[in-house]
């Protein structure tokens, strides 16, 4: 059965270092979301992919955070400089496309803790 | 905006018990719901989806949710609980257009009592 592969499963970082997320969606999902989930509550959409273009990135902090799907494929999530308020999960998810009622595929996550 | 409202942060429940988790959202048109599981250190498990057909969905694991637009809900319920079914469970609401981004509830943790 196909999955959204994610990687590392665990980061523990430092304060103000850099670090970077990786997902590979299901093949043939041309739709990728990064969601940021605090421990508590439920997912927040930090930025949405349509192929390789950004069609909503309104929540994700510009400042520290950048995210990128170059090829359209796999993607990047980065926090340079990482701050304690970061620690959370990052979820990575895909979907078919862009459509009312599509279901959204999740991986297993990458759970950040900064000290 | 849209909005997802999530009663009870915690449930406890017997097995073999009725399972009610309460799920209501805001939004001026009818919406796609969506009830997702997540089980510890795990990514979101799609349980059942409500997209404008029947008003009475059926998902997996016995579980389904009705769509009730007059009470802007749509709680979740199993018969009778199972202790594989502790774990956290999601409502989320999407957009109609646009981007048909999720909105995600605070989530209820339920734990079902041997």
């Amino acid at each position: 059965e196909a999955e959204v592969a994610q990687s590392p499963r665990y980061k523990i970082t430092e304060k103000s270092q850099a670090v970077a997320f990786w997902c590979d969606p299901i093949s043939g999902h041309a739709t990728l979301y990064w969601y940021r989930q605090i421990l508590g509550q439920g997912p927040e959409l930090l930025v949405q992919f349509q192929d390789e273009s950004v069609v909503d990135d309104s929540q994700l902090p510009k400042d520290r955070f950048s995210a990128e799907r170059l090829k359209g494929v796999d993607s990047t999530l980065k926090i340079q400089p990482a701050e304690l308020g970061d620690s959370a999960m990052y979820l990575c998810a895909s979907s078919l496309g862009l459509d009312g009622g599509v279901e959204q595929f999740f991986g297993p996550g990458t759970r950040l803790t900064v000290l | 905006a849209q909005s997802v409202t999530q009663l009870g942060s915690h449930v406890s429940v017997s097995e073999g018990a009725l399972v009610l988790l309460r799920c209501n959202y805001s939004s001026s048109v009818p919406p796609y719901l969506f009830w997702y599981v997540q089980y510890p250190n795990q990514g979101l498990q799609l349980l059942l989806k409500y997209t404008s057909a029947a008003t009475l969905v059926k998902g997996i694991n016995g579980f389904e949710a009705e769509f009730k637009k007059s009470e802007t809900s749509f709680h979740l319920t199993k018969p009778s609980a199972h202790m594989s079914d502790a774990a956290e469970y999601f409502c989320a609401v999407s957009e109609a257009s646009g981007t048909y981004k999720y909105i995600f509830g605070t989530g209820t943790r339920l734990k079902v009592l041997a």
